[in-house]
Formats: structure tokens, C-alpha cells, sequence
């Protein structure tokens, strides 16, 4: 009965490969995000989907794409890792979109890039 | 954009003693102030959160203060137990969640 999930919880991959992070939220919330947490714990925005829209893009690289198949789901795919993308990428859903809507975060995910 | 900043880094405290961690903001606009507990391996978690038309919101051990005028907030654990050992994070919302950098609390039993 987990409220949002992640897979896989641990990601070792070499540089230059292609690889995605799934992620499911079971609360039936309309919004989620994806956060990247680095090496020093700081957490920041990457992406949210708002029914199937993104409404927040920051300045992340365009090798990292958000799909979301439906409201339950937002997978993460990133194209040519680098070993700057290390660091464990974070899930989370909302009931709205709006600035003040709880955020729930799911477990994690920890890649490496060697 | 926002920019959220949180002091002290890292704290720690006896078993019993209170904890306080504080948070600026730069955006006036601000208008929710969630706090996160971040265990181990975990993702964070939420322990409580605040609105701008709140100054105070208090919940068994856990309080929260916004000042609007000064653009700060500040979390209150009182009676610390061991359990409460984790990385706190407060962050502010306009209309993107800006997260502080995080403190680090160790209670010592």
C-alpha cells in the first residue's frame, strides 16, 4: 500500500548509456515531480506533470526527459549519463498543482554513473 | 527565483533538550512552508507544514513560526528523542517547492 514507489532503489550504470527510473503514485493526486538530490543532500526541482502537462521545467539537460503513460506515473529517462548525474533522484505526487499542495516523496533512487 | 537558506547545518542535542532549526526566504510571495524529515535511505517525509495566514502551528512535539515581516520560519522539537535523529528541511512555495540545504540533527541519548 505504498503511496509512491520508485524502481529501481539502486541504478550502477557506465557513462554514456541510456537508462529510465520508474515511478507510481497510488494516491490519486493529479501532479508529480521529479527532484534530484546531490552528494551534499541539497534537493531541487526538476520536473512536474500536471495531467500530462509539463508545467515546471528547470534548467535541467534535455538528456533527461519526464513521460508519464497516465496520472499514476511519471518515469524519468536519461539519455548519455554523465558522471555528473550521480546523486539519488526523487519521486513525489500532490493532490493539485498549486504552490501550496502537499508534497509526498516516494523512497529513492541512488544512480551511479562510472 | 525563491531562495530558501537554513542554519545550523548540523545540531546537536541531549536526549530531552529542544532543537531549533531556522529558514530565510527572499520571496515575499511565499506562501507555504513545509518541513521534511529525511531519515537514512529514505525519502523525506513531511512532519509539518505551514500557511502564510498562520503565525504558529503546533503538533505534540513539533511546532512551526513564520514571521512574515522578517521572511523567516523556524522549527520547535521539544523533548528530542533518539528517534528524532534525521535531516530536517524546511522549503518555501510560490510556485515551485525551493528547499534549504538541510540540517543534520543528532540526538544523543
Amino acid at each position: 500500500d505504498t503511496a509512491v514507489s520508485q524502481t529501481p532503489k539502486y541504478l550502477v550504470t557506465q557513462m554514456g548509456n541510456d537508462k529510465s527510473i520508474k515511478c507510481e503514485q497510488n494516491l490519486g493526486h493529479d501532479t508529480m515531480y521529479w527532484y534530484k538530490q546531490d552528494s551534499k543532500k541539497f534537493l531541487k526541482i526538476m520536473f512536474s506533470y500536471n495531467n500530462k502537462e509539463l508545467i515546471i521545467n528547470e534548467t535541467v539537460p534535455n538528456r533527461f526527459s519526464p513521460k508519464s503513460p497516465d496520472k499514476a506515473h511519471l518515469n524519468l529517462h536519461i539519455n548519455s549519463l554523465e558522471l555528473g548525474d550521480s546523486a539519488v533522484y526523487f519521486c513525489a505526487s500532490s493532490h493539485g498543482g498549486l504552490s501550496t499542495d502537499t508534497q509526498y516523496f516516494g523512497p529513492g533512487t541512488r544512480l551511479t554513473v562510472l | 527565483g525563491e531562495n530558501v537558506e537554513q542554519h545550523p547545518s548540523t545540531l546537536s542535542v541531549q536526549e530531552g533538550d529542544s532543537a531549533v532549526i531556522k529558514c530565510t526566504y527572499s520571496d515575499s510571495a511565499s506562501n507555504y512552508f513545509p518541513w521534511y524529515k529525511q531519515e537514512l535511505g529514505k525519502g523525506p517525509q513531511l512532519i509539518i507544514d505551514i500557511r502564510s495566514n498562520v503565525g504558529e502551528k503546533k503538533d505534540q512535539r513539533i511546532a512551526v513560526t513564520l514571521n512574515k515581516t522578517a521572511k523567516h520560519f523556524s522549527l520547535h522539537i521539544t523533548e528530542t528523542q533518539p528517534e528524532d535523529s534525521a535531516v530536517y528541511f524546511c522549503a518555501a512555495s510560490i510556485n515551485d517547492m525551493r528547499f534549504g540545504a538541510g540540517t543534520r540533527l543528532t540526538v544523543k541519548p
